[in-house]
């Protein structure tokens, strides 16, 4: 049974924090993301990455920076937490243009 | 960027109806994919249909494409309660770029 997994289902910090979000897949998929998940907005990447440390910026980048080190790991850092990055965030892991696999989503809320 | 459109943004039926939601996209695509999000989890992958198909059904789902008008459909028969959730399409852009496009979602509520 394919799998993603993320770090916390929940997660409370305060403004400046640095906040990591890990994303685990057990595919051996190359194409990993993130999405953050707003009411009203839908999904909208922030970061996509198709290899070992390579990665693109997606829609909105501004305010993340992500490390992928392994091929399986995929890493989402707010380097100083702001409440408007209060969110969802979700990601997904892929290969080529077929169906994405999503984890079950960190809820981030920055106080 | 958004592209896919859902439409209607809400929809409330009865268990044993159909539902049939549309979603238009703007550009060309590879293909499309439409998925189902249960309150406050991670998105499920329901099916793909690719530019060079019309119509393509698994199980209750059946999904239809019409690239000419840029729109596609996802008709849900004999709903039920367990179908309650949001529902996304997604469009794969003609290229090869791994990316999808999301569109905004809709909510379907089906009433026991």
């Amino acid at each position: 049974d394919v799998k993603v997994t993320q770090s916390s289902r929940y997660l409370v910090k305060r403004t400046g924090e640095k906040v990591f979000l890990e994303c685990v897949q057990d595919m051996d998929h190359e194409n990993m993301f993130w999405y953050r998940q707003d009411p009203g907005l839908g999904l909208r990447l922030i970061y996509f990455s198709y290899d070992v440390k390579m990665k693109e910026k997606g829609d909105i980048p501004e305010g993340y920076s992500v490390s992928r080190e392994k091929k399986e790991r995929f890493s989402l850092i707010l380097e100083s937490a702001s409440t408007n990055q209060t969110s969802m965030y979700l990601c997904a892991s892929t290969l080529g243009q077929s169906e994405q696999y999503f984890g079950p989503g960190t809820r981030l809320t920055v106080t | 960027s958004q592209q896919g459109e859902e439409d209607p943004q809400a929809l409330s039926i009865q268990e044993g109806e159909n539902a049939t939601m549309n979603c238009s996209y703007k550009t060309s695509i590879n293909n499309l994919q439409w998925y189902r999000q249960n309150s406050g989890r991670g998105l499920v992958h329901l099916i793909l249909i690719r530019s060079n198909e019309r119509e393509k059904h698994s199980g209750r789902l059946r999904v239809t494409l019409d690239t000419s008008k840029k729109s596609s459909s996802l008709l849900i028969t004999a709903s039920r309660a367990a179908d309650t959730a949001s529902y996304f399409c997604a469009t794969a852009a003609q290229g090869g770029s791994e990316k999808l496009v999301f569109g905004k979602g809709m909510k379907l509520t089906v009433n026991p």
